[in-house]
């Protein structure tokens, strides 16, 4: 079975710090990873994925996120947040291989950008 | 372009209701994808069409949910006789097929919140 793990039920950060938003998997075989962000009534919105290749993956809106094998994490982290920034965070897996069709969620960050 | 689309946005039911809701997917895409939210909860995975074959349902909670997709590009979610723990968003998502489903990049519509008295 596949799984998601977001310790952090909520971040807060200061406009213009870094953020980050803690993700770690557990899959059977490799992974393929997904950040998405969920705005108030409003479905989600894909930042980033990482299939394969570079383990730094730049996504929309000045996101990135970083893929740690060892440690079967892909946290989510953005130089200088903003108040817009302010959102549900979700991170996903699915395992690689044929007839893998489910995407497993974590339970979502909720992130908060103070002015 | 337009994205995906899902329609009732809200929807009451009384317990023992019927309910359909709809999703049109991103025009051309392959793989359609329906998934439940609860409150304060990510989604759950519920069932996958590629084209117009439903290849896995193993999420669907009860026998009670039924998914359909019979042209390959509409889509609708039918609950039978609701029961208040269905009370749920209800999450369409649609994908272009590019190297599959497992890697391809879904997109998601906004949603339909079923709430059942």
């Amino acid at each position: 079975a596949q799984s998601v793990a977001q310790p952090e039920d909520q971040v807060n950060v200061a406009e213009g710090n870094p953020l980050t938003v803690k993700c770690t998997y557990s899959v059977s075989g490799n992974p393929y990873l997904f950040w998405y962000v969920q705005y108030p009534n409003r479905g989600l919105q894909f930042l980033l994925k990482y299939i394969t290749g570079d383990n730094l993956v730049k996504g929309s809106y000045g996101f990135e996120a970083e893929f740690n094998k060892s440690q079967t994490s892909f946290h989510l982290k953005k130089p200088s947040a903003l108040v817009s920034d302010s959102a549900l965070y979700f991170c996903a897996v699915r395992a690689s291989g044929a007839g893998s069709y489910q995407l497993t969620f974590g339970k979502g960050t909720k992130l908060s950008v103070i002015p | 372009g337009a994205g995906v689309s899902q329609s009732p946005r809200y929807k009451v039911a009384k317990r023992g209701q019927d309910v359909a809701l709809r999703c049109d997917p991103i025009s051309g895409h392959v793989s359609l994808f329906w998934y439940q939210q609860a409150l304060g909860q990510g989604p759950e995975f519920l069932t996958y069409f590629q084209n117009e074959a439903q290849l896995d349902k193993s999420g669907l909670p009860s026998d009670r949910f039924f998914a359909e997709r019979p042209e390959g590009s509409v889509s609708t979610l039918k609950i039978q006789r609701t029961q208040q723990e269905d009370s749920a968003v209800y999450l369409c998502a649609s994908s272009l097929w590019e190297r599959g489903p497992s890697t391809d990049t879904q997109y998601f519509g906004p949603g339909t919140r079923l709430t059942v008295l």
